[in-house]
């Protein structure tokens, strides 16, 4: 069992409507869940970090957590053609000298 | 703030061939990683630094890879002899300190292609 998991899209929305986002983990852990959006041909970029159960917003974007599930998603509000891109869900497990986890990624496609 | 930089962008080799990456952290980032991201998967962590000392390499192999960080800032990650199947993307992330609060930032990369 991977250690994280990401439906495999491709994901496709039209632009203005929300986009959603999901992600398992394996170990229950696991403490804290980071999403990065990654365009074509470029290095990950951190949008959202979240670290308690529950939901944090910041400008169009969602980040809910929900331990007992073992589950992390990510919502994009009034999704925009430059939101097109790949979206890493990362767990990371450990302490101090614990380690980020990545998922395979879901691609998302937003059409004008 | 200037964001983690990494050289060389891209990097075309023969294998059995040497090949080495450099990555300077943002400032005042202790921790630094180097993972290698293969083609629609997720990146994958090699080595994490702690200042000088590696605390995590036990997914770096060891019999090409090698990796150092000797002054606490800059990194070198090299492969000697390369193989085909170490062409991917190599990723340079550096974070404040290591641990569970700590949000990790990535450099632009390095795509290496071994033929």
């Amino acid at each position: 069992q991977k250690e994280v998991e990401q439906n495999s899209g491709p994901l496709s929305v039209p632009e203005g409507a929300i986009a959603s986002l999901n992600c398992t983990y394996s170990d229950r852990g696991s403490q804290s869940f980071f999403w990065y959006r990654q365009y074509s041909g470029k290095s990950p970029e951190l949008i959202m970090s979240i670290y308690s159960n529950g939901d944090k917003e910041d400008g169009r974007f969602t980040a809910q957590l929900n331990k007992a599930s073992q589950y992390v998603s990510l919502l994009i509000r009034d999704s925009q053609p430059s939101d097109s891109a790949t979206y890493l869900c990362a767990v990371y497990r450990g302490s101090t000298l614990g380690r980020l986890y990545f998922g395979r990624g879901t691609q998302l496609t937003v059409w004008p | 703030e200037a964001g983690v930089v990494q050289s060389p962008r891209y990097k075309i080799i023969e294998k059995k061939q040497p090949v080495a990456f450099w990555c300077n952290p943002i400032s005042g980032h202790n921790t630094l990683y180097w993972y290698r991201q293969n083609l629609g998967q997720g990146p994958e962590l090699l080595i994490r630094y702690e200042n000088e000392e590696a605390v995590d390499d036990s997914q770096l192999p060891k019999d090409r890879f090698s990796a150092e960080r000797l002054k606490g800032v800059d990194s070198t990650l090299k492969i000697q002899p390369a193989e085909l199947g170490d062409s991917a993307v190599y990723l340079c992330a550096s974070s404040l300190r290591g641990g569970i609060s700590y949000e990790q930032y990535f450099g632009p990369g390095t795509r290496l292609t071994v033929t």
